[in-house]
């Protein structure tokens, strides 16, 4: 069965430094790992996937095998980034999308 | 404007007594699916379809029917609800399958009492 955990169910870090959530996975294939963030009074939108390996809003992931984590990254917080974060995990063969429980962060000013 | 659209938004009802939950989405995507938002519990799966009459189980089905009969719809069945069905609920459409990009409605908060 394909599982995701994410740790923290809430983390506050002060604008400018670093910020890392969170998201490790079980799954016995070939994982499709995504990140997902619903802002206040917004939809839960897409925010990257480990497949296009791109940055988006400033934030990273690198998905690690060995470790079989996906953890998300920003160098310097913003106040925008306060929201909710999903970690979710996709399933080639049967199509299921598993979410991981939310990490709610909150950038302090 | 591209969207998915959900009603009603907000619901009271009292156990038992049959409802429907309506997702429409105007896309052309052939997969949707259901979850429930639950705290502590995050977003589950409920149910999903890849495409005009082929629907599967998610995570968790029980007490949930769905149908998809015509490819922008896809409703959500509460045949008798029950208090443990309170939660907020949220349809999510994307292009084929469950790795593309997922494209959430507003939600729909339902409470059984």
């Amino acid at each position: 069965a394909q599982r995701v955990t994410q740790p923290e169910k809430l983390l506050s870090v002060f604008k400018g430094a670093p910020v890392e959530l969170k998201c490790n996975y079980s799954y016995s294939g070939s994982p499709e790992l995504f990140w997902y963030v619903q802002y206040s009074r917004q939809r839960l939108q897409l925010l990257l996937r480990h497949i296009s390996r791109e940055s988006i809003k400033g934030f990273t992931a690198d998905l690690n095998k060995g470790e079989t984590s996906f953890h998300l990254k920003k160098p310097f917080a913003q106040e925008e980034d306060s929201a909710m974060y999903y970690c979710a995990l996709g399933n080639f063969g049967n199509e299921k999308l598993t979410f991981g429980t939310g990490t709610r962060l909150t950038i302090i000013p | 404007e591209a969207q998915v659209t959900q009603n009603p938004r907000y619901l009271i009802t009292v156990t038992g007594k049959k409802l429907t939950v309506t997702c429409s989405q105007n896309m052309n995507h052939e997969y949707m699916s259901w979850y429930r938002q639950d705290p502590g519990l995050g977003l589950r799966q409920i149910y999903y379809s890849m495409n005009v009459e082929v629907t599967d189980k998610g995570d968790v089905p029980e007490g949930y029917k769905v149908s998809r009969k015509e490819k922008r719809n896809f409703p959500l069945i509460l045949e008798s609800p029950s208090p443990n069905q309170t939660s907020l609920y949220f349809c999510a459409s994307s292009l084929r399958l469950a790795y593309n990009e997922q494209f959430f409605g507003p939600g729909t908060r339902l409470t059984v009492l």
